[in-house]
């Protein structure tokens, strides 16, 4: 079974900062998908990736296969970016408890 | 293009009682998956369905079923609700099986259960 940690589990960061959200699993996986969830349920697919990195507007995403381990950064931090990120390596079977990220403008 | 379409938004009902949530995926996608998301438990998966057949299921009893019809349209049951059923349960659509394709979600259908 593939155990997925993410951390840090909750950020608070100033509008403008940098943020990186880290996931680590136990198992190896060939794609790994990010999410977002904002307040009220709704789930956004922001990247999938197998390999290297991803880039879309502010956010980016990086994998490395070997090590087991994702991260995702967002630059230029805005208060619009508050919600839970969430980690899904393997096949959307398994899932990070997700990050709760809320940014102070 | 219309998205993943989840119906009831809301429900409320009795303990004992049992209940259908309904699942509308994007047009051309065959597999349906279905997750319940609770603040303790994060989100974990119920089961998929592709192509009308369930391909996997999760940790769950045989209280939580589900279908899929030859429109892709799927469906879940909780029979015999409880207390700690009561969740946000999201499905989410992909145009094929595996971990290669990307998902959408539906907006969920949150069930309170008294």
């Amino acid at each position: 079974k593939n155990e997925v940690e993410q951390s840090p589990q909750n950020l608070t960061a100033q509008e403008g900062e940098f943020i990186t959200i880290n996931c680590s699993y136990s198992v190896g996986i060939s794609a790994l998908h990010w999410l977002q969830q904002h307040p009220g349920g709704g789930i956004v697919s922001l990247f999938m990736l197998s390999s290297g990195k991803k880039k879309h507007g502010r956010l980016i995403a990086t994998i490395n296969i070997q090590e087991k381990h994702s991260s995702l950064h967002i630059t230029a931090s805005h208060p619009r970016d508050s919600a839970v990120y969430i980690c899904a390596p393997d096949d959307k079977i398994i899932f990070g408890k997700g990050t709760r990220l809320h940014i102070l403008p | 293009k219309a998205g993943v379409t989840q119906t009831p938004r809301y429900l409320i009902k009795t303990r004992g009682q049992q209940v259908t949530l309904s699942c509308s995926p994007i047009s051309g996608h065959r597999s349906v998956s279905w997750y319940q998301q609770t603040p303790g438990q994060g989100l974990q998966f119920l089961f998929e369905y592709f192509s009308e057949t369930q391909r996997n299921k999760g940790n769950f009893p045989g209280r939580f079923s589900g279908r899929q019809f030859s429109n892709s349209r799927s469906e879940m049951n909780v029979s015999t609700l409880e207390l700690g059923d009561s969740a946000l349960y999201l499905c989410a659509s992909s145009p094929g099986q595996g971990v290669n394709y990307g998902y959408t979600f539906g907006s969920g259908t949150r069930l309170t259960v008294v």
